[in-house]
């Protein structure tokens, strides 16, 4: 199956710093889909980007699927930026298989 | 903004009792998944549904393991006999076809 690896596994900011977080990807994708989990366990739906540029607030994510991979840049960090970030892609099935996640820990 | 909602948010059972998970996906949506993520992993696929039928599952969706949509709202995910490893949040999601999956809160069980 798709292999999906995510960078950095941890990440520590300071307040209002910017970060950049990456999804590498083996295969071409029909779909990829950014999550935040939050401390109760929820994933919450970032973007869906399985091409291109979005941006959403002090979020933003690209995707060049020719090169198979994403980036999500999280700009002005604010401690609820805290928890795991996952990037999920779905190939040529309709399930989605998920990174292993990156942990970002934002300090006031 | 419709949402995929699930019951209950918690589940305490012992080992060997059989659980109900249950999900009401998008009222739209066509396709239907369960996931669940083991504490501190990542997010497993378990098995997705359309057309009333299984489409797809993992090696972990045994014989432990069904999946129903008993009216045109609720689908559930019965575990038999559960056991230690089946502790987990599991997750519902739901999705109109090859866009964004839409997932609920998630049920936390665990298997004492």
């Amino acid at each position: 199956g798709i292999q999906v690896e995510q960078s950095p596994p941890d990440l520590i900011l300071q307040e209002g710093a910017n970060s950049t977080l990456r999804c590498n990807f083996s295969d071409s994708v029909n779909n990829l889909q950014w999550f935040h989990q939050n401390p109760w366990g929820q994933l919450i739906n970032l973007f869906y980007i399985p091409s291109g540029t979005k941006q959403n607030g002090r979020l933003s994510a690209t995707t060049v699927a020719t090169e198979r991979y994403s980036l999500l840049y999280i700009s002005s960090s604010q401690t609820t930026d805290s928890g795991v970030y996952f990037c999920a892609v779905r190939s040529n099935d309709y399930k989605l298989s998920f990174g292993a996640g990156t942990t970002v820990t934002v300090r006031a | 903004e419709p949402e995929v909602t699930q019951t209950p948010s918690h589940q305490v059972t012992q080992m060997g009792q059989e659980v109900i998970l249950r999900c009401v996906p998008i009222s739209n949506h066509l396709y239907f998944y369960w996931y669940r993520q083991i504490l501190g992993q990542k997010v497993e696929f378990l098995v997705s549904f359309y057309n009333n039928e299984i489409s797809e599952k993992s090696e972990i969706f045994d014989d432990q393991f069904s999946v129903e949509r008993p009216d045109g709202s609720n689908f559930t995910l019965k575990i038999r006999s559960t056991k230690l490893e089946d502790s987990a949040m599991y997750f519902c999601a739901s999705t109109t076809g090859v866009e964004t999956q839409y997932f609920g809160p998630g049920t936390r069980l665990l298997v004492l």
